[in-house]
């Protein structure tokens, strides 16, 4: 199993561009989520997915948006990005909803917005 | 709203000294608490978790944790630490369908 497969590593974007950051479990999971990851500030959630067809906000919504058409992918899309959003971005998964599954990370797409 | 807090920013110990990383969360019922390790450039690894049930719970790497209803906290401990263990430390909190992470205990370990 490959687990969870985050594309791409790095990232540089210009101001105002757009782009998707892509996320693939092959685990079956039923729930899938994206973090940013901030020096000094932890792992704060953006978005999460219960279910195919089903996604919610999380801490950090603005900016971003998702999507969940099929149980193995979960893109994140910066609509216009901002250098506010320079950050480390990590997807992660678990088993079921409801928080008594852990959670299985990816390995990050560093993202540089200038 | 739900919180978690981990004091200590960084912890130097000399290899071979005893461990312990703090954390605390806020929370009405008892969640379910996690803790993960992070190195350089990689994504967080589940160290353990906790559930229900016995409250002190045995992780991988030797690694145990104590959670402690009366302090609600769930602290992070190792008899002997390595200088493989040289990492970032994270507290995690899930209720509902969120989960909320400290903002982390950076370890150096001194040879």
């Amino acid at each position: 199993n490959a687990g969870v497969t985050q594309t791409p590593k790095f990232q540089v974007l210009k101001t105002g561009q757009s782009m998707t950051l892509q996320c693939a479990q092959d685990m079956n999971h039923e729930y899938m989520s994206w973090y940013r990851q901030d020096p000094g500030m932890g792992l704060r959630l953006i978005h999460y997915s219960v279910g195919a067809g089903i996604t919610d906000q999380g801490e950090v919504p603005n900016g971003y948006n998702v999507s969940r058409s099929t149980t193995e992918d979960f893109p994140l899309r910066l609509l216009s990005a901002a250098p506010s959003q320079t950050s480390v971005y990590f997807c992660a998964s678990s088993y079921q909803r409801g928080g008594n599954s852990p959670l299985h990370f990816g390995n990050g797409t560093r993202l540089t917005v200038t | 709203a739900q919180s978690v807090t981990q004091p200590d920013i960084h912890i130097t110990v000399s290899e071979g000294a005893s461990l312990e990383l703090r954390c605390n969360y806020s929370y009405g019922a008892t969640p379910y608490l996690f803790w993960y390790v992070q190195s350089p450039g990689q994504g967080l690894q589940l160290l353990l978790k906790y559930f229900s049930g016995d409250t002190l719970v045995q992780g991988i790497k030797g690694f145990e944790a104590e959670f402690k209803r009366s302090q609600s906290s769930f602290n992070l401990r190792k008899p002997s630490v390595h200088w493989s263990d040289a990492a970032e430390y994270f507290c995690a909190v899930a209720t509902g369908n969120q989960f909320y992470f400290g903002t982390g205990t950076s370890l150096t370990v001194i040879p």
